[in-house]
């Protein structure tokens, strides 16, 4: 499994455009990337998926470059409740075990 | 999706006691996940649980300290035996969706909080 290095925190103000940026140096062809949200004393909840190139839903955008060595989530226009630590994963299908690395806290002030 | 539900949510418990943990799905799935969340620290996977084999656990983790039920396609048990103030953590169950438009994407239950004192 692809290992994940991400910013252990970050700052933000209500109505910025946040990007975290995620590293996998060793994704495979097959590995997906993957992201999660987790709230206080809440199981993490997913936020976003792609394999390449752009995707985007209600709640964010996820840019992957062509080599996907990396890949950016987009939080568009923060509010206090975006206060939260956000995991990238990266694997494939099948059933994997999902591993979570350290995330990122993200700190939206007001 | 999935819906997943944890009991008990929260628990204090004693030194060398031991508590089950119950995580119930809205659906049947193959897989389930069990987790634990120390204070301030990111998930590790303790186990899969697979209906009708025995849990396979990730490296720290044994079936002595954590045995695991799988009776069926909707229901899972974990059991935090013999427990210690480092057993306090919140252990959160999870299921793999579907396999379709988010390949692997997982559902969590709202995890059990356990302090052990």
């Amino acid at each position: 499994l692809a290992k994940t290095t991400q910013p252990i925190s970050m700052d933000s103000y209500e109505g910025q455009e946040v990007n975290i940026t995620c590293s996998h140096n060793n994704i495979a062809t097959n590995d997906y990337i993957t992201w999660y949200q987790q709230f206080p004393s809440q199981g993490p909840r997913f936020i976003i998926q792609g394999y390449k190139t752009k995707v985007t839903n209600e709640v964010a955008s996820l840019f992957i470059p062509a080599d996907r060595k990396s890949s950016t989530l987009s939080l568009p226009r923060v509010s206090l409740s975006d206060t939260a630590v956000y995991y990238c994963l990266v694997g494939n299908t099948g059933g994997f075990k999902t591993i979570f690395g350290a995330g990122t806290r993200l700190f939206v002030k007001a | 999706s999935a819906v997943i539900s944890q009991k008990p949510s929260r628990d204090i418990c004693q030194r060398g006691t031991s508590l089950t943990i119950q995580c119930q799905v809205d659906s049947q799935v193959t897989m389930m996940f069990w987790y634990r969340q120390q204070p301030g620290q990111s998930l590790t996977l303790i186990a899969t649980a697979n209906q009708g084999s025995e849990a396979t656990y990730e490296s720290g983790f044994v079936i002595d300290k954590f045995p695991i039920s799988r009776p069926n396609l909707t229901f899972s048990t974990l059991t935090v035996s013999n427990m210690s103030p480092e057993d306090s953590s919140i252990y959160l169950c999870s299921v793999e969706g579907e396999t379709g438009a988010n390949t692997g994407e997982l559902f969590f239950g709202e995890g059990s909080r356990l302090t052990v004192l």
